[in-house]
C-alpha cells in the first residue's frame, strides 16, 4: 500500500521562529490534507491541497503531486502551534479512505 | 452549523465488556469513516459507512469490532469483550455525499473530537 512519511519527527521551536514540514508520498493521490493534533488530541482541518498552493494567516501549504511530497510552513510561530501535524492521503478510485503519515510532533517554546 | 459530534468524549471499560461509541456526522453529510489512534501513533483507517452500507471495511479488525450507520441515528462502532490493546482514541469524519460526475474526485473529510477508550 501507498507509505506517507513525514519529517522532521519532531521539532523545537522559539517563538517567532518559522519552519517547514514535509510529507513524502510514495504512490499517486488523488487527495491530500494537513491536520494539527493540538495537545487536547483536537484534530483541526488545515488545509486541503491535493495539488498547488494556498495560504491561510501564517500558515500555507504547497502540494507538488507529480513529485509526490507536500510542504506545510509555518511562519512567526507561537506557542499555540504546538502539537502534532498530520498530513493525509487519499488514493482515489473510490477507496476514499485517509492514509495517515507519521506525523511532526511541533513544540515552541516561549 | 455544528460539527461532527462524538460521544462519549471518554469512556472506561473493564476487560470482557462491551464499548459503544457514537457519532452524528455534519448536516447533510451521509458518509461516515472511522479511525483509530493508539498511542504516539498516526490515526488508522477501520471502516468507511454510508446510510445503511458498509463501504469498505478493510482497516477493521475481523472479530469484536463491528460499525453501522442506520437510515436514522448516529453511527455505531461496536467492541464486544474490549482488551487492553483496545484502548486508543477513536475518531469519527464525514464528508458530503459526492458529485456523480466528480465520482472518485477531491472530498474533504471533517473529523470529530474522538473518544477516548480506556480498558483496565
Amino acid at each position: 500500500g501507498i507509505q506517507v512519511e513525514q519529517s522532521p519527527p519532531d521539532l523545537i521551536l522559539q517563538e517567532g521562529a518559522n519552519s517547514t514540514l514535509r510529507c513524502n508520498f510514495s504512490d499517486s493521490v488523488n487527495n491530500l490534507q494537513w491536520f494539527h493534533q493540538n495537545p487536547w488530541g483536537q484534530l483541526i482541518n488545515l488545509f486541503y491541497i491535493p495539488s498547488g498552493t494556498k495560504q491561510n494567516g501564517r500558515l500555507s501549504a504547497t502540494t507538488v503531486a507529480t513529485e509526490r511530497y507536500s510542504l506545510l510552513y509555518i511562519s512567526s510561530s507561537q506557542t499555540t502551534d504546538s502539537g502534532v501535524y498530520f498530513c493525509a492521503v487519499e488514493r482515489g478510485s473510490g477507496t476514499y479512505k485517509y492514509i495517515f503519515g507519521t506525523g511532526t510532533r511541533l513544540k515552541v517554546l516561549a | 452549523n455544528a460539527g461532527v459530534m462524538q460521544n462519549p468524549r471518554h469512556l472506561v471499560r473493564r476487560r470482557g465488556q462491551e464499548a459503544r461509541l457514537r457519532c452524528s456526522p455534519m448536516k447533510g453529510h451521509s458518509h461516515v469513516y472511522w479511525y483509530r489512534q493508539l498511542p504516539e501513533e498516526g490515526l488508522k483507517f477501520m471502516v468507511y459507512l454510508q446510510k445503511e452500507n458498509i463501504i469498505d471495511e478493510s482497516g477493521m479488525p475481523k472479530e469484536r469490532f463491528s460499525a453501522e450507520f442506520p437510515k436514522e441515528g448516529p453511527s455505531i462502532l461496536r467492541i464486544q469483550q474490549v482488551v487492553r490493546g483496545d484502548s486508543a482514541a477513536y475518531f469519527c469524519a464525514s464528508s458530503p455525499p459526492r458529485v456523480p460526475e466528480l465520482a472518485g474526485g477531491p472530498e474533504t473529510q471533517y473529523f470529530g473530537p474522538g473518544t477516548r477508550l480506556l480498558v483496565l
